[in-house]
């Protein structure tokens, strides 16, 4: 079965510089949900969307935007990068946030592992 | 949110059942009980949900206490695969959606 595919898979970035993040979400779901999760850290939320809006926001700087596209596929874009920023960032993609689909799991791709030197 | 708790690390037999708990004492009578596990920094990985009857699937059973306030996954025989950080999380089913991960449970699988 086709699963969540992210990219790139590493990524390694000075600081100040701007960074892209591509999530390609399971076909026919419409939500996406981007987490970051730090060394030796339990994976934090930091933004979702559902049907091309913003549905969700959690602990995401304001350095850090994120959209989804028609095609339900989402970026997470990041600016001004801190060395703290280095960490794994995953997408996960469900059915939407309808009643009928309100426990559809997330299911979670395999990561970015992005490296602010 | 309703917190989970669950030991921070625990082992387990080859080829026995694994029984991992979690307590979720003050979870709402619209919040799901979700387990995922992640192994060495892959995407967490779904394994099973319920609202409060036993689910079983071809990964894991899980069994909700009748009052709600725990839980306990089974892995029928475990495999050196098993060896993850298994995670039990709230979910409503509703409003805000999001997965909020906390403080897993390192489970290894002892030959």
């Amino acid at each position: 079965a086709a699963g969540v595919i992210q990219s790139p898979r590493h990524l390694i970035k000075e600081k100040r510089e701007t960074a892209t993040l591509k999530c390609y979400p399971i076909p026919r779901h419409d939500t996406v949900y981007w987490y970051q999760q730090g060394p030796g850290q339990d994976p934090q939320f930091l933004i979702s969307f559902y049907e091309k809006m913003q549905s969700d926001k959690g602990s995401i700087p304001d350095r850090f935007s994120a959209q989804q596209f028609s095609d339900y596929h989402s970026e997470l874009n990041m600016s001004s990068l801190e060395l703290g920023d280095s960490a794994l960032y995953f997408c996960a993609s469900s059915l939407g946030l309808s009643r009928g689909n309100a426990n559809s799991p997330l299911h979670f791709g395999n990561g970015t592992r992005l490296t602010v030197t | 949110d309703a917190k989970t708790t669950q030991p921070t690390s625990m082992d387990c037999a080859e080829g026995r059942a694994a029984n991992l708990p979690c307590n979720h004492s003050t979870i709402s009578g619209n919040e799901y009980v979700y387990w995922y596990r992640q192994i060495h920094s892959q995407g967490p990985q779904y394994i099973i949900h319920g609202l409060k009857n036993n689910e079983t699937n071809e990964m894991a059973s899980l069994i909700i206490t009748e009052d709600r306030k725990s839980s306990t996954l089974i892995l029928p025989h475990a495999t050196l695969r098993d060896t993850a950080v298994y995670y039990c999380i709230v979910r409503p089913s509703y409003g805000n959606n999001r997965l909020a991960f906390g403080k897993g449970n390192q489970v290894v699988v002892i030959p």
